[in-house]
């Protein structure tokens, strides 16, 4: 039982390059979410999915694209990089109501 | 909106002091509430949580009680250890929707021998 992987573990990107940030889960969790982390912020929802082809905007979804195909899988999509968003990237999943969400170890991703 | 204000940080204690770390909520309605663990490099760890008032999480000698007429969820540890040393957040959800939690901005708890 691997719980949530996330990869890559880093990343370096150019202003305009784009990527995808790649989440699994082996807990057939129906709940997952991306969350960025930035120092004196804490973490912040970017994007959630309830189930599989379910998604929904978090707190700073801005240049950030999501997609649930399966309920293992919860790519998150930066389409043009900026250096704005530059920051931990972490995944989680949870049952519904569990009271516990179970994080991935986060892709620390720069932007130049 | 919702929100979370916790202590800001770091806090350094010596091995075998009393652990506070303060943490009040905004919120309408009956929150759940939580505390995460986040060791060096890596990802966070749910600590403990509370789901109504007067609740008392605890969990591996920490705990915390859900105090609704103060709205706060304070964390506390008599005897910390240099093992607790990490970065505390205290986060909350509404409507039992765990996959939308609001966090704090994390404390940093350095513990020296």
């Amino acid at each position: 039982n691997a719980g949530v992987t996330q990869t890559p573990k880093f990343q370096v990107l150019k202003t305009g390059q784009s990527m995808t940030l790649q989440c699994a889960q082996d807990m057939n969790h129906e709940y997952m979410s991306w969350y960025r982390q930035d120092p004196g912020m804490g973490l912040r929802l970017i994007h959630y999915s309830v189930g599989a082809g379910i998604t929904d905007q978090g707190e700073v979804p801005n240049g950030y694209n999501v997609s649930r195909s399966t309920t293992e899988d919860f790519p998150l999509r930066l389409l043009s990089a900026a250096p704005s968003q530059t920051s931990v990237y972490f995944c989680a999943s949870s049952y519904p109501e569990s009271g516990e969400q179970f994080f991935g170890p986060g892709t620390r991703l720069t932007v130049l | 909106g919702d929100s979370v204000t916790q202590m800001e940080g770091p806090v350094t204690l010596s091995e075998e002091a009393f652990l506070t770390i303060n943490c009040t909520y905004t919120a309408t309605g009956y929150p759940s509430l939580f505390w995460y663990v986040q060791y060096p490099g890596e990802g966070l760890q749910l600590l403990l949580k509370a789901t109504k008032a007067d609740d008392k999480g605890s969990n591996k000698g920490f705990e915390a009680t859900y105090r609704k007429e103060t709205t706060s969820f304070h964390l506390e540890k008599g005897s910390v250890q240099v093992s607790d040393s990490a970065v505390y957040f205290c986060a909350l959800s509404k409507n039992g929707a765990t996959n939308k939690l609001i966090f704090g901005t994390g404390t940093l708890l350095a513990v020296q021998p």
